[in-house]
């Protein structure tokens, strides 16, 4: 099984800020990686797919970049909205795995 | 718009069974391909199981390989996961998940899950 390994696992942060998420991959998964936010007591919302393709809706101070094994998910200017969990996903083989999640709080 | 619904979640003891379902509305279900993922209680997501469009092929996690069956039934726009032998790690808040257009595409859209506790 591929496993991915996110870090930090927890961050603290403040409206404004920019805040960094990283996603490192066991083998290489080219760019078959999504990136979801989920709020406590709700289901994840997916973010981004294919490493850095922002879905419809998202705003843009969300971004992600990587290929390979090393992923990055960035926030520019938090907002209090951005308080949440993020997850990353891999879909280059079965089973499909995701990171163990990274808590942006204040 | 999508919708997806999950149902049957309840307390049983481990070695019982449980069917959940997941009802679909707002797309064409037959077109896309259906997964389960659950979460233990604060703790990350676990992907379990995977089924095609049209009904095959189907996947598991290791975990619950021979225990779990994924099944759909696309005239009534429903997922099913029936869960035999449950044990106490079996206890999470379980999924459906679309699995987005395009091949090995993300989770595009998710229900709001159903909690299954397995405990004596």
């Amino acid at each position: 099984d591929i496993l991915m390994t996110q870090s930090p696992s927890s961050v603290s942060a403040s409206v404004g800020d920019r805040v960094t998420i990283t996603c490192r991959a066991s083998q290489d998964i080219d760019t078959w990686l999504a990136w979801y936010q989920q709020k406590p007591g709700r289901a994840p919302r997916l973010l981004i797919s294919d490493a850095s393709r922002l879905q419809s809706g998202v705003p843009s101070r969300f971004s992600g970049s990587g290929s390979g094994t090393d992923f990055t998910l960035t926030i520019t200017s938090l907002q209090p909205e951005d308080f949440a969990s993020y997850f990353c996903q891999q879909s280059h083989s079965f089973p499909w795995t995701f990171g163990q999640g990274t808590k942006v709080e204040v | 718009q999508v919708q997806l619904v999950e149902s049957g979640g309840r307390l049983v003891k481990p070695g019982e069974s449980l069917r959940l379902s997941c009802a679909a509305s707002g797309f064409t279900f037959s077109d896309y391909y259906m997964s389960w993922i659950r979460q233990a209680p604060g703790k990350g997501l676990e992907w379990v199981s995977y089924i095609g469009s049209r009904g095959g092929p189907t996947t598991y996690t290791d975990s619950v390989k021979g225990r779990f069956i994924i099944s759909r039934d696309n005239a009534k726009n429903s997922l099913t996961l029936q869960m035999n032998s449950l044990r106490a790690e079996d206890t999470a808040v379980y999924y459906c998940a679309r699995e987005g257009d395009g091949y090995k595409a993300p989770f595009d859209w998710w229900g709001q899950g159903t909690l299954v506790i397995v405990s004596s």
